[in-house]
Parts: structure tokens; C-alpha cells; sequence
């Protein structure tokens, strides 16, 4: 059965501080690896997807990674509007997705 | 605007009561998908639709319908609501869902509570 966990559940830090949130996985088969933001009371917001060991990709103060059985999200100098709910989902080569629980993190000024 | 939208964003409601939830999308997606959100759980899925008249089975499909008759719609339907269906409910929809991995995006969200 697929399954995707995330740590830590929760995460303070202070304005520029930096830090890694982390997905870990286990997939029959991985077509890609997303990271969403979420808002409180919003839907999720696509950030980036994750296709193959060894790629990274980047928009602004965030940077996601990606091994064979975890992908990190690297926040890089962090801001309050950086403060969200950050889920980790896998695609397999079925259909369908597999969220984890999120790592909800607070930016404190 | 490209947009899911969902309807209604909130609903109270009694068990056994019959209700809809709508979605629609205006970007010509082919791959729309159901989730539920529960403290702790993360977001589950429901059930997925590839296109028109094509849909199956997510992770936890038991207690729900959905029909897929027109591109742009996908409702959710609880023929006989409980009190463990109360939950935060999203539409999402992308592109295609074969081939090229498109992103979701994702509707409002519709908060639904089963008294």
C-alpha cells in the first residue's frame, strides 16, 4: 500500500531561520512527488513536482529535493507569509494520489 | 478566471438527508478528483474521473457517488449522509491524467457537517 509521512508535524521558526521539512515515502511505482501549500480554509496551491532521484527545483525562498525515498522542502531564510501547511503527495502508476498529513509551519516575526 | 468552484462552501445536515456537492471547472481539465480532509489524516481520496463517463474508485469511496456526464462537472453525491462523513471536502482537476503529469488545482474546499 502507498503511504507518504511527513515530519515534523509542526515547525516554528523565526523570521530567517532556515530549515527542511521532510516527505518519506513508499510507492508501488513513483510517477512524481508534489508539494502543496495550504492556507488555513483555502484549497491546496501547487508549489512543485518531483519527478526522479536527484532533482531539485526552486521558486523563491523554497527548494524541493527528491531521493529514492524522501523529498525535502528547504525554506531558505523564511518570512511570516512563509506561515502554511505544507502536504507532500506521490502519484503511482495507477491513477490516483496519496497525500501525507502536512507539516503546518509558523513564521514568527 | 481559471477556477474549480464548489457549492455550497458550507452545509449542515441531518443523517439519511440526500445532498450534492457541486464542482466545476472553467480550464478544460480532463482529470478531476474528490478528497477529504480530516485532522490528522491528510487529504483522502475519493474517487477520480479520466474524462466524460470514465471514473473510479479512490481510497475511500464507501459511502459516496459521483457521475462525470459534462467535461467541466464532477458532483459528489452522499445518497445517505453519516455523521463520519463530516469532513472538509475539495474538488481538484488537471490537465490529463495519462501521459505528461500535470499539477491539480484545487477548489475551496466545501465543509460539510453530518448531525
Amino acid at each position: 500500500e502507498d503511504q507518504v509521512t511527513q515530519s515534523p508535524e509542526a515547525l516554528r521558526l523565526q523570521e530567517g531561520e532556515s530549515s527542511s521539512l521532510n516527505c518519506s515515502y513508499t510507492v508501488s511505482g513513483l510517477r512524481g512527488l508534489f508539494w502543496y501549500r495550504q492556507d488555513p480554509g483555502k484549497g491546496p496551491e501547487f508549489l512543485f513536482t518531483l519527478y526522479s532521484a536527484g532533482e531539485e527545483k526552486e521558486k523563491e525562498r523554497l527548494k524541493a529535493t527528491l531521493t529514492k525515498k524522501e523529498s525535502f522542502l528547504h525554506i531558505t531564510a523564511p518570512k511570516p507569509e512563509d506561515s502554511a501547511t505544507y502536504l507532500c503527495a506521490v502519484r503511482n502508476y495507477g491513477q490516483n494520489f496519496v497525500f501525507g498529513p502536512g507539516t503546518r509551519l509558523s513564521v514568527l516575526p | 478566471e481559471a477556477q474549480v468552484t464548489q457549492n455550497p462552501r458550507y452545509l449542515i445536515t441531518v443523517t439519511g438527508k440526500k445532498l450534492t456537492v457541486t464542482c466545476s471547472q472553467n480550464m478544460n481539465h480532463e482529470y478531476m478528483s474528490w478528497y477529504r480532509q480530516d485532522p490528522g489524516l491528510g487529504l483522502r481520496q475519493i474517487y477520480y474521473s479520466m474524462n466524460v463517463e470514465v471514473t473510479d474508485k479512490g481510497d475511500v469511496p464507501e459511502g459516496y457517488k459521483v457521475s462525470r456526464k459534462e467535461k467541466r462537472n464532477f458532483p459528489l453525491i452522499l445518497e445517505s449522509p453519516s455523521p463520519n462523513q463530516t469532513s472538509l471536502y475539495f474538488c481538484a482537476s488537471s490537465l490529463s491524467g495519462q501521459g505528461t503529469l500535470y499539477e491539480q488545482y484545487f477548489g475551496p474546499g466545501t465543509r460539510l457537517t453530518v448531525t
